[in-house]
C-alpha cells in the first residue's frame, strides 16, 4: 500500500510478556518516528531514526523499550516484561526529508493499540 | 524545552457556526507550527502547517491557521462546520533547527446538527 502500515493493529499481553510492533514506512522514507498515544493525551514522542541509526532516542520511558530499523525501512519496537502502564496505542510515522531543519510533515499509521492484562 | 497547549478538551458547535481551537506554544527558536486531525479509527493526518512566510496558512476542507508571534499561538479556525469536522484535532510544534514534533493534548471537536 502507499500509506505506513502498522502491525497488528491490536495486541493483547499478559504482564511481564515480551511484545514486538512493526511500522512499514512509506517507500523512500528515510526518517522514521515511534510515538505512544494514551487516552485522551496527544502522541508522546518515543524515538527518530534517521535512516538505520537512532538519531534520537531520549523518549523511550525506560531500557524495557528498544527499537530497530535494521535496513532501513521497516522498524519494530520491543517491549520487555510488559507492564499495564505500557497500554497505550503505538503510532509509527515517516517523513520524505532527512536533514535537520526540514519542514517535517509526518505521515502516520492507524497504529498499534496495547493491551497489558 | 518546546511544548503544546490547546484550551479545552472538548468543544462543540452547531453545524454552520464557527469554529476556533485554541493553541499555544513555547519555543525558544522559530518555530514550524502544525495541525493534524484524527478522523475515528484513522490515523492523524495533517491539516495545515506553518513554517516561514505567510502567517495564514490555509489547509484542507476549509480550515486556516493564523501564526502570532507576539502571543506565541497558532488558533485553528473554520468558518462554518459541517458534520464530517467531527475529529479530535492535535496542534504540534517542531524547532527549525531539530527532529521532534511535540503534540498537544488534543481538542475533541463535537459538530450538533
Amino acid at each position: 500500500g502507499a500509506g505506513v502500515s502498522q502491525t497488528p493493529s491490536n495486541k493483547v499481553t499478559e504482564k511481564g510478556k515480551y511484545v514486538e510492533l512493526r511500522c512499514d514506512p512509506i517507500s523512500g522514507h528515510t526518517a522514521l518516528y515511534w510515538y505512544r498515544q494514551s487516552l485522551g493525551q496527544g502522541p508522546e514522542f518515543l524515538i527518530y531514526f534517521q535512516g538505520t541509526g537512532a538519531a534520537d532516542d531520549s523518549g523511550l520511558p525506560n531500557d524495557r523499550f528498544f527499537a530497530v530499523r535494521p535496513e532501513g525501512s521497516v522498524s519494530t519496537l520491543k517491549i520487555q516484561r510488559t507492564e499495564r502502564g505500557d497500554s497505550a496505542v503505538y503510532l509509527c510515522a515517516s517523513s520524505p526529508r532527512d536533514r535537520a531543519g526540514n519542514t517535517g510533515e509526518l505521515f502516520f499509521g492507524e497504529g498499534s493499540r496495547l493491551t497489558v492484562l | 524545552a518546546q511544548s503544546v497547549t490547546q484550551l479545552g478538551s472538548h468543544v462543540s458547535v452547531s453545524e454552520g457556526a464557527l469554529v476556533l481551537l485554541r493553541c499555544n506554544y513555547s519555543s525558544s527558536v522559530p518555530p514550524y507550527l502544525f495541525w493534524y486531525v484524527q478522523y475515528p479509527n484513522q490515523g492523524l493526518q495533517l491539516l495545515l502547517k506553518y513554517t516561514t512566510g505567510a502567517t495564514l496558512v490555509k489547509g484542507i476542507n476549509g480550515f486556516e491557521a493564523e501564526f502570532k508571534k507576539s502571543e506565541t499561538s497558532f488558533h485553528l479556525t473554520k468558518p462554518s462546520a459541517h458534520m464530517s469536522d467531527a475529529a479530535e484535532y492535535f496542534c504540534a510544534v517542531r524547532d527549525t533547527g531539530g527532529f521532534k514534533t511535540i503534540f498537544g493534548a488534543g481538542t475533541r471537536l463535537f459538530v450538533k446538527a
